[in-house]
């Protein structure tokens, strides 16, 4: 099915652990998001991809790295975790108008 | 710099009743408004949208007018179901920053029978 496909679904890790979130769309657009959702706060971004080869910081981008590997994939990057990182992460992208977004169905991150 | 604000939950509502929420905006430029919806243990998805002002979004019974004079994009349903019990986000695309999504906070509905 076409949509926007996260790996893994849940993680737990340990402070200091490194992981990548994996995001892959295939519906051809330019633009990806990394979003967090904590409660009672909404969805923050963390960065986004306006097309293949950039990325730009988001609202909160501290201890994070992102890679546009090619038009199809952007993924998040923890190189040292924490347990304010605990949330849950969506991967959504859109279309060049920008009123097409399609989320992925999100990622569980707790760091104990 | 560009915000929104939603009423604050838990909405609590018996079954039929009228249900709104409240959503105002701060933004620069001419931005698209939208509602999300995430149901429990599940990702989001698009509710309704409206892309200009006066437009009208609407969509399994709900539905929200842009309001540009007052900055507002409130959702309304005449008549909620148990199953609309849901987390509801009111967002904004912003048109000069590569139409990232910026979300209100979140408003939870219950609705009991």
């Amino acid at each position: 099915n076409a949509g926007v496909t996260q790996t893994p679904k849940f993680q737990v890790l340990k402070t200091g652990q490194s992981m990548t979130l994996q995001c892959a769309q295939d519906m051809n657009h330019n633009s990806m998001y990394w979003y967090r959702q904590d409660p009672g706060m909404g969805l923050r971004l963390i960065y986004y991809s306006a097309s293949e080869g950039t990325t730009d910081k988001g609202e909160v981008p501290n201890g994070y790295n992102v890679s546009r590997l090619n038009k199809r994939e952007f993924s998040l990057r923890l190189e040292s975790a924490a347990p304010s990182q605990t949330s849950v992460y969506f991967c959504a992208s859109n279309t060049e108008k920008g009123r097409v977004y399609t989320f992925g169905s999100g990622t569980r991150l707790t760091v104990v | 710099g560009n915000s929104v604000t939603q009423m604050e939950g838990p909405v609590t509502l018996s079954e039929e009743a009228f249900l709104t929420i409240n959503c105002t905006y701060t933004a620069t430029g001419y931005p698209s408004l939208f509602w999300y919806v995430q149901y429990p243990g599940e990702g989001l998805q698009l509710l309704l949208k409206a892309t200009k002002a006066d437009d009208k979004g609407s969509n399994k019974g709900f539905e929200a007018t842009y309001r540009k004079e007052t900055t507002s994009f409130h959702l309304e349903k005449g008549s909620v179901q148990v199953s609309d019990s849901a987390v509801y986000f009111c967002a904004l695309s912003d048109p000069w920053g590569y139409n990232k999504l910026i979300f209100g906070a979140g408003t939870r509905l219950a609705v009991h029978p």
